[in-house]
């Protein structure tokens, strides 16, 4: 079955630096990336995705990648502020009515 | 759209009682999943329906959990003789039916606590 490891685990940041989160999976037939940010006690939140067909993705702060060869994705978060500190999740589906696999988690502090 | 609901928020049962925990997806959607998330962990699939067909169940799934949605519209997931393992968040979620993968809404899930 898929696999998903994320890295790193923590992630410590000052404001206005970025982030970076990566991901990685292991069945090539894979062609979905959602990216979900969870705060403490909340339901996890969609905040961006990506398909298979797609290299790349920007909404305002935050930009996700794929190397569907390399099998990996990764989050960009440009000009952290305090209220981006959460877990971020990535996940993957390989086809459009399959479960969700979802990665260990990166839990992201921002520093004032 | 009011979102997913869930309900309750809490449970806190002593061991070996029987536990039932409802979802209703947003209104649209015909997808609809149940996933367990413990601390510190990502949420592990548990099954899904579409419909009120459920079409899959995770190996997580043992004889003591069943997940039902008999008109298509909220779900219900009951824990028999729940143990102290059972404790953790249990999260629903839907989606929609359109063309190619559709996002997973989540709601806020119930957390079950065993004594």
């Amino acid at each position: 079955g898929e696999n998903v490891e994320q890295h790193p685990s923590t992630l410590s940041v000052q404001e206005g630096d970025s982030a970076v989160i990566k991901c990685t999976y292991s069945d090539s037939a894979s062609n979905y990336f959602p990216w979900y940010k969870q705060e403490l006690g909340k339901r996890p939140q969609l905040i961006i995705d990506i398909r298979s067909n797609v290299g790349e993705k920007k909404d305002q702060r935050i930009a996700v990648t794929l190397n569907k060869t390399a099998k990996h994705f990764s989050l960009h978060i440009t000009e952290t502020q305090p209220e981006d500190s959460a877990v971020y999740f990535c996940a993957v589906q390989e086809t459009s009515y399959d479960k969700v696999i979802f990665g260990p988690g990166t839990s992201l502090s921002v520093i004032p | 759209d009011t979102g997913v609901s869930q309900d309750p928020r809490h449970k806190i049962t002593k061991r070996g009682q029987n536990v039932t925990f409802r979802c209703d997806p947003i209104s649209e959607h015909n997808r609809l999943y149940w996933y367990r998330q413990t601390l510190g962990q990502g949420p592990e699939f548990l099954t899904y329906f579409q419909n009120e067909a459920q079409l899959e169940k995770s190996r997580l799934l043992s004889d003591r959990f069943s997940a039902e949605r008999p008109k298509g519209s909220f779900s219900t997931l009951e824990i028999q003789r729940t143990e102290q393992g059972d404790s953790a968040m249990y999260l629903c979620a839907s989606s929609s039916t359109g063309a190619g993968n559709q996002p997973q809404h989540f709601g806020d899930g119930t957390r079950l606590s065993i004594l």
